[in-house]
């Protein structure tokens, strides 16, 4: 079992430039999170989704973040015209609802993302 | 609004020397503590999980604690790989699926 999967692991844009962020969860988990670590800061909730459907998005920024987990592939958090306050660690988590330790978020080793 | 507070930001300990972390934590209807540990450059690491007050989970030299207002975790004669930051987490009744909630973190660092 390969664990939570992210890429790349570290990704350096322009300001201005997208950035997109991949992730795949567990085997056999159908719900993901990401979550946002700034720089001396905790972790912060961005968003929750399931196959095709997003959850719960009450903490992504209203402009330029999206993220979509669609039914086949990886789920995609996008930032668009990327600035320094973006400049992060991102981390997905995911779970299986359901099954044994079903409440248990499995994170992966996270994303770097460098503003220039 | 959900809230969890940790402290000490940051523990110094020397190797043997136990303590306590500690987590405070205001939810709306709690169903569940989650401890993480994690090291720089990674994820985090599922440590245990609590339901309700009066639990006690142990595993290797720490052992976790639950009161109704809060949490601890204890490390018993630490070694210097404990060394990393602790976060501690909880999850609401209200909040669809498993959306954790995070505390700041206590960054450890137990010296030889």
């Amino acid at each position: 079992n390969a664990g939570v999967m992210q890429n790349p692991r570290h990704l350096v844009r322009r300001r201005g430039q997208e950035a997109r962020l991949r992730c795949s969860p567990m085997k056999g988990h159908s719900h993901v999170y990401w979550y946002r670590q700034l720089p001396e800061e905790g972790l912060k909730f961005m968003v929750y989704l399931q196959k095709e459907n997003i959850i719960d998005e009450s903490g992504m920024p209203k402009e330029r973040f999206s993220a979509e987990f669609p039914k086949e592939g990886p789920s995609i958090l996008r930032i668009q015209q990327v600035v320094r306050g973006d400049s992060a660690a991102y981390f997905c988590a995911s779970s299986q609802p359901g099954a044994p330790g079903a409440n248990v978020l499995t994170f992966g080793a996270g994303s770097r993302l460098t503003v220039l | 609004e959900d809230q969890v507070t940790q402290s000490p930001e940051a523990l110094r300990l020397q190797e043997g020397e136990s303590s306590s972390l500690n987590c405070s934590y205001t939810v709306s209807g709690l169903r569940g503590l989650f401890w993480y540990r994690q090291d720089p450059g990674k994820g985090p690491e599922f440590l245990f999980t609590l339901y309700s007050a009066g639990e006690e989970k142990e595993k290797e030299r720490l052992k976790a604690t639950l009161t109704k207002k809060e949490s601890f975790l204890h490390i018993t004669a630490p070694k210097p790989e404990d060394s990393a930051t602790y976060l501690c987490a909880v999850q609401a009744n209200h909040n669809q699926g498993g959306k954790l909630i995070f505390g700041q973190g206590t960054e450890l660092s137990v010296k030889p």
